[in-house]
């Protein structure tokens, strides 16, 4: 079956660590994004990429990068300048040109928590 | 700038209930709409999209929105809940041609049997 594979669904990370989650995807969609929710704050952008080799940030981009080295993969490394990493994060894809087909498909997410 | 607004935190409904959810948006263009699901401990799924034409679209599970342009409105709504529709909802928009979508901070559903 096609879709996203996020791992792992729990980390656990100590303050001052870099962490980076993985995303996946075999629905061979150009573009990938990653965003964070929080509770009563709904989803917010951190980064996207519609091609391989380019990424755009999001809203809110500091305190993490990212690579997209291959079509499939865009992990997230959330580093030690993350004020406030504790989030739950979502991967997500979609079909760049056709609009008729067009919407994301969701991974299951990644919990990350700081202790 | 983009935004979505859900003004409804919390909804609760008892089953065969109407359910309507508000989403406003703000945007300087034309619009893509999206409604999204999040079943309790499942994925966001789609539940129905707005790029062009009717204003009324028909989603999934029975879950209808209507576009209003000149409210800047994208509501959802069905006519009869039921308890398996308990979940968190959100609104999202895209400008058209961009692929990024802007979600609203979500609506959660809970329905009463």
């Amino acid at each position: 079956d096609g879709g996203i594979t996020q791992s792992p669904k729990y980390l656990f990370r100590k303050e001052g660590q870099n962490v980076t989650l993985s995303c996946e995807q075999n629905l061979n969609h150009d573009a990938m994004y990653w965003y964070r929710q929080d509770p009563g704050q709904g989803l917010r952008l951190i980064y996207y990429s519609q091609i391989v080799n380019d990424f755009q940030k999001g809203d809110i981009a500091e305190g993490y990068s990212v690579s997209r080295e291959k079509k499939e993969s865009f992990p997230l490394t959330v580093t030690s300048a993350q004020k406030n990493p504790t989030a739950f994060y979502l991967c997500a894809s979609s079909i760049v040109w056709d609009r008729d087909a067009y919407g994301y498909t969701f991974g299951s997410g990644t919990r990350l928590t700081v202790v | 700038a983009q935004s979505v607004s859900q003004h409804n935190h919390h909804v609760i409904l008892s089953e065969a209930a109407s359910l309507e959810l508000g989403c406003n948006y703000s945007y300087g263009g034309t619009v893509n709409l999206f409604w999204y699901v999040q079943y309790p401990g499942q994925h966001l799924q789609l539940l129905l999209k707005y790029f062009s034409g009717d204003p009324l679209v028909k989603g999934i599970k029975g879950f209808e929105a209507e576009f209003i342009k000149s409210k800047f409105s994208f509501n959802l709504r069905k006519p009869s809940v039921q308890w398996s529709d308990t979940a968190e909802y959100f609104c999202a928009v895209n400008g058209r041609g961009a692929n990024n979508l802007f979600f609203g901070t979500g609506t959660r559903l809970t329905v009463i049997p």
